[in-house]
């Protein structure tokens, strides 16, 4: 049971990138499915969540209307499609698995975004 | 919306006990259940505690968790510290108009 992330890569403000989290061992339709992220030296903030029916999402102020949440039933990925990208959007990545009481149960090891002129 | 507010820091001795406060700012501690996340240096967040008090499988026994609606907070409490429980710790709780909301972080040193 595990979660892959990967896409990172450094780009320009106001370019797009699209994240992806393989997930293997379990049904991502079984599960809310979450991105969190650290920018550097920093503390845990939650992005954006999908939950198991697929069509409900919630995303954080700072990233409503840039980001997206995805998935892909067939391929049991999940992405974040991230546009208008801003410095301090620089972060690592985060995927993880919704468990029980609203916890956070299997994270991946990230995918690291950094945004630069 | 609210806030969960942790110390920045705290300090401990190998085998002594340390608690660990998260302090909600509005609403009742007690509405959404609260979890606690471990991350070691260049790790990644592991879950120690979830629905306030349960501890996952393969998580000691020394550490548990509790809540008190009268300071309206979340504790975590460490016991028998050794230096591998040196890491930061971070509260996570919910609501219906931020889903997920995490503390600021707090660093555990063991000395």
């Amino acid at each position: 049971v595990q979660l892959v992330e990967s896409g990172g890569d450094v780009v320009q403000p106001g370019r797009r990138l699209r994240l992806t989290c393989q997930a293997s061992g379990f049904r991502i339709t079984t599960s809310p499915m979450h991105w969190v992220r650290q920018a550097p030296g920093k503390g845990l903030e939650w992005v954006s969540l999908i939950l198991r029916d697929g069509n409900n999402r919630n995303s954080a102020d700072s990233v409503k209307g840039r980001f997206s949440i995805v998935r892909d039933i067939a391929r049991n990925t999940l992405f974040l499609q991230m546009n208008s990208l801003r410095i301090d959007d620089t972060a690592l990545y985060y995927c993880a698995r919704d468990g029980a009481g609203g916890s956070l149960d299997l994270w991946g090891q990230g995918t690291l975004v950094t945004v630069s002129s | 919306n609210f806030v969960l507010t942790q110390p920045h820091s705290v300090s401990e001795s190998p085998g002594k006990t340390v608690t660990i406060s998260c302090t909600r700012s509005s609403g009742s501690i007690a509405d959404n259940y609260v979890q606690w996340y471990q991350q070691r240096p260049a790790g990644v967040p592991t879950m120690v505690i979830y629905e306030n008090n349960e501890r996952p499988s393969g998580v000691p026994d020394r550490f548990s968790g509790s809540i008190d609606s009268s300071s309206n907070s979340a504790s975590l409490t460490i016991s028998g510290l050794t230096t591998e429980d040196e890491a930061d710790y971070y509260c996570q709780s919910y609501d219906n108009s931020i889903p997920w909301v995490f503390g600021g972080g707090t660093k555990l040193t063991v000395l």
